[in-house]
């Protein structure tokens, strides 16, 4: 049974252009969240989805930003005119259920993002 | 919203025993986790709790208090691969799914 994927492993973007990071859930589940890290310091949450739905979007900036989870597919996070300050690691986790009987969520190896 | 406190680093000998501490302060809970996270790595579960006391698993304990907004994290028989940051995360609500994360803890294990 496969992990949480994630790709690209490693994403370069130069200043001004568009970053796409690809989540698939472990089988089975039908619960993505979105965390981001930035070097030295722990996960920031960004955004929860399910199929077709945000669930909750309170961590993620209000500009450039967006996430779906389509009915088919993988989960892609989307940075618009990607800056400096957004140079980090994002984590896409997944779990069977949004948070009943203490569901753990399984993270993915994460997108290293480097904007130049 | 939340807050969660733990130190930033800790050091520790080869065979010994180390407790990370976790503090909290939520409107609501509804569970704790632990994991551990190599440098580059992504963060792999170690344990959870929502009912006080202590869940035991190998090496690993968890302790959790409630009332006291309080959990620890025991290592016992360091190894040199326990070398990681520790994370402390805090489910608030049952329909939230989402975990609010501490900062980590980074433990250096020395022979």
């Amino acid at each position: 049974n496969a992990g949480v994927m994630q790709n690209p492993r490693h994403l370069v973007r130069r200043r001004g252009q568009e970053a796409r990071l690809r989540c698939s859930p472990m089988k089975g589940h039908s619960h993505v969240y979105w965390y981001r890290q930035l070097p030295e310091e722990g996960l920031k949450f960004m955004v929860y989805l399910q199929k077709e739905n945000i669930i909750d979007e309170s961590g993620m900036p209000k500009e450039r930003f967006s996430a779906e989870f389509p009915k088919e597919g993988p989960s892609i996070l989307r940075i618009q005119q990607v800056v400096r300050g957004d140079s980090a690691a994002y984590f896409c986790a997944s779990s069977p259920s949004g948070g009943a009987n203490g569901d753990t969520q399984y993270f993915g190896p994460g997108t290293r993002l480097t904007v130049l | 919203g939340q807050n969660i406190d733990q130190p930033t680093e800790m050091t520790a000998t080869e065979g010994a025993i180390v407790q990370i501490n976790c503090t909290y302060q939520t409107s609501g809970f509804n569970g704790l986790f632990w994991y551990q996270q190599h440098a580059g790595e992504a963060p792999t579960f170690l344990s959870y709790n929502v009912l006080d006391g202590l869940e035991e698993k190998g090496r690993f304990s968890s302790f959790l208090s409630r009332s006291k907004g309080y959990s620890y994290l025991l290592l016992k028989e360091l190894q040199m691969k326990d070398s990681a940051s520790y994370l402390c995360a805090v489910r608030e609500d049952t329909n939230a799914g989402k975990s609010t994360f501490g900062d980590g803890t980074t433990l250096t294990v020395k022979p």
